[in-house]
């Protein structure tokens, strides 16, 4: 099973509001990630969990709190965001980040977020 | 820094026509070159990882392969299905756990 689950599929929220994205593997994979990624463009890293840990921070603004409560969750918690922060954001888990082979990313099917 | 660049942007075929999609890249030690094939509105699927130039795999009509500068995505006798964004991506050795993106080649196949 190579699957990685979000939600929700779809979150409208005004620049006021406080909401979480939701992210779940079960394939015991060890790293977890959050991107961002705007029409036409390529994924952009924001954050990567080694072992429950934050790893990487690409200096994502602090409206973007990550949090990884255990191996098979990770959560994005929004708040004060701008319409520029719409996009899809996408989760993604792999293997084992000691190890060549544990790069590899599978990626859920993405949360998309509209900021009104 | 990383880069990867990817040609075409995009690419037309007929159904049947057989083509390739290539994938030049800069990278301080090269640990893995990952393709992933990505519709609209969703994520992206894993396909490929190589290692070492001279490496190829293969799934179904999808064939990569590996130089020390770039990777094909070679595509036989393709299908309306095959239709999707294909992104290629490099592991370093100096960004642990971050991978490079490149802008992806949009791939339009027509019956």
């Amino acid at each position: 099973d190579t699957e990685v689950t979000q939600t929700p599929k779809h979150l409208v929220m005004g620049m006021t509001n406080k909401k979480s994205l939701k992210c779940e593997q079960h394939m015991g994979h060890r790293a977890m990630y959050w991107y961002k990624q705007k029409a036409k463009k390529p994924p952009e890293l924001m954050f990567v969990y080694s072992y429950e840990k934050l790893s990487i921070n690409e200096s994502v603004p602090s409206r973007f709190s990550p949090e990884c409560p255990n191996s098979s969750l990770l959560n994005l918690h929004l708040h004060a965001l701008q319409p520029e922060d719409s996009a899809l954001y996408l989760c993604a888990s792999s293997q084992d980040p000691r190890y060549v082979s544990g790069y590899e990313q599978y990626f859920g099917p993405g949360t998309r977020l509209t900021v009104t | 820094e990383d880069q990867v660049t990817q040609s075409p942007e995009a690419l037309r075929l007929q159904e049947g026509e057989s083509s390739s999609l290539n994938c030049s890249y800069t990278v301080s030690g090269l640990r893995g070159l990952f393709w992933y094939r990505q519709d609209p509105g969703k994520g992206p699927e894993f396909l490929f990882t190589l290692y070492s130039a001279g490496e190829e795999k293969e799934k179904e009509r999808l064939k990569a392969t590996l130089t020390k500068k770039e990777s094909f995505l070679h595509i036989t006798a393709p299908k309306p299905e095959d239709s999707a964004t294909y992104l290629c991506a490099v592991q370093g050795n100096t960004n642990a756990g971050k991978s490079t993106f490149g802008d992806g080649t949009t791939l339009t196949v027509k019956p």
